[in-house]
């Protein structure tokens, strides 16, 4: 059974702090990995992707992945309170489609 | 540039009743998902299609549900005999197939609520 993990918070942190995000996941054949931001009430947004071992950064957001330990990681620089949201952590099986963890809740306090 | 939509984004049922559901993907968009999402769970897949073919089935996909895409453009996914347990906000999602790494982009969903 292919799995993803997530720590389901809440993860409470004061403005202007870094939140850290993190996944585990169980297939070590898994490829790509996503990061999805959803509001209550709403669906599901991509806020970044990736492939490659190591960092990728895309504005206030880091993706980091680690694959001989299987995790991936999402960093939010200079969290604003509009950044409070579930984060999803997913990856890509063979067939196409996403496997998604149960997402942790992030708070930011004014 | 439209997004992926989806109508109706809510429905109310009685148990028992048919209920259909509409997708329309990204105009240049050729793989199409279906997947259901719970109250504090992440999305959980249930179908998808590559152009008009359904390649793919979760076994969470009773009998009571089917879905199409003719001529590869918008999917519907029907439910029969709805029971409560299928409450929940059904998504769907659109991805390319060439030049990606299969982003998957969701529309905004359909809330079913089986009374």
């Amino acid at each position: 059974q292919k799995e993803v993990e997530q720590n389901s918070g809440p993860l409470s942190v004061p403005e202007g702090a870094i939140a850290s995000l993190n996944c585990t996941y169980s297939d070590r054949g898994s490829q790509s990995f996503f990061w999805y931001r959803q509001y209550s009430g709403k669906s599901p947004e991509l806020i970044m992707f990736i492939y490659s071992n190591g960092d990728k950064e895309d504005g206030r957001f880091t993706a980091q992945l680690n694959k001989a330990s299987q995790y991936v990681s999402l960093l939010i620089r200079d969290s604003q309170p509009s950044d409070s949201a579930t984060y999803l952590c997913a990856v890509i099986d063979s067939s196409y489609k996403l496997i998604f963890g149960s997402g942790t809740r992030l708070l930011v306090r004014p | 540039d439209t997004g992926v939509s989806q109508d109706p984004r809510h429905k109310i049922t009685k148990r028992g009743q048919n209920v259909t559901f509409r997708c329309d993907p990204i105009s240049e968009h050729n793989r199409l998902y279906w997947y259901r999402q719970t109250l504090g769970q992440g999305p959980e897949f249930l179908t998808y299609f590559q152009n008009e073919a359904q390649l793919e089935k979760s076994r969470l996909l009773s009998d009571r549900f089917s879905a199409e895409r003719p001529k590869g453009s918008f999917s519907t996914l029907e439910i029969q005999r709805t029971e409560q347990g299928d409450s929940a906000m059904y998504l769907c999602a659109s991805s390319p197939t060439s030049g990606s790494y299969n982003e998957q982009f969701f529309g905004p969903g359909t809330r079913l609520t089986v009374l």
